[in-house]
């Protein structure tokens, strides 16, 4: 069955450095694409999205990236921080046209190093 | 603090027994979501609600049973479980169904002995 993957299980990085997640996705028809943050303990919390008709969106700190070609998505932290560390979703509709019925990904643990 | 309230937040229970999760959201959404999340696997979409009528169940097995009494409350009804039923449930709402944006809970931890 086609599903929302990602390249990576974990990352770290150092405070103030860029951080880059990525995410593949098998299913071309797939129109609308999200990203979720989960804290620990926590429930995942929506970060920003992004349609396929875009190939990059834009929010605080944040930015996704949408190469439809080969099917990749990919969140773009800025100055990271202590307080980003957490596990990223990607997810997608994958019903063309009709209500949202959202697939995600397994995560990626993004840890923030002082 | 999201807008959805879930309770309790830990649940231990025998696999005879009988409890139920709740879930209650305070942003006047029209759609409410069950979801499951095991260690290392994607989240699971088990139920959705739009305008308290079940409009998705995601071959759910019968000893999970929802129910939506107003657009503000959901339930999850719990019944003769299995061990492999353990997980985190996250309640999530969302202004319709379809709308990407789903506003989670903090979700209940349940643990089947």
């Amino acid at each position: 069955g086609e599903s929302v993957g990602l390249h990576l299980p974990t990352l770290s990085v150092q405070e103030g450095d860029n951080s880059i997640i990525n995410c593949a996705y098998s299913n071309s028809a797939s129109d609308y694409f999200i990203w979720y943050k989960q804290e620990s303990g926590k429930g995942p919390q929506f970060i920003i999205d992004i349609r396929s008709n875009m190939d990059k969106r834009q929010g605080q700190r944040v930015t996704v990236l949408l190469n439809k070609t080969v099917k990749h998505l990919s969140l773009q932290i800025a100055a990271t921080q202590p307080g980003d560390s957490a596990v990223y979703f990607c997810a997608e509709n994958p019903t063309r046209g009709s209500n949202y019925k959202l697939t995600f990904g397994k995560g990626t643990l993004l840890t923030v190093n002082p | 603090e999201t807008g959805v309230t879930q309770t309790p937040r830990h649940l231990v229970m025998g696999m005879t027994n009988k409890k139920s999760l709740k879930c209650e959201q305070h942003l006047g959404h029209n759609a409410m979501y069950w979801y499951k999340q095991s260690a290392k696997k994607p989240l699971e979409l088990m139920f959705v609600y739009s305008l308290e009528e079940r409009v998705e169940n995601n071959s759910v097995p019968s000893r999970f049973s929802p129910e939506c009494p107003n657009s503000s409350h959901l339930f999850l009804h719990l019944h003769t479980l299995q061990p492999e039923d353990s997980a985190l449930y996250l309640c999530a709402s969302s202004q319709d169904w379809g709308s990407g944006e789903l506003f989670f809970g903090e979700g209940s931890r349940l643990t089947v002995l």
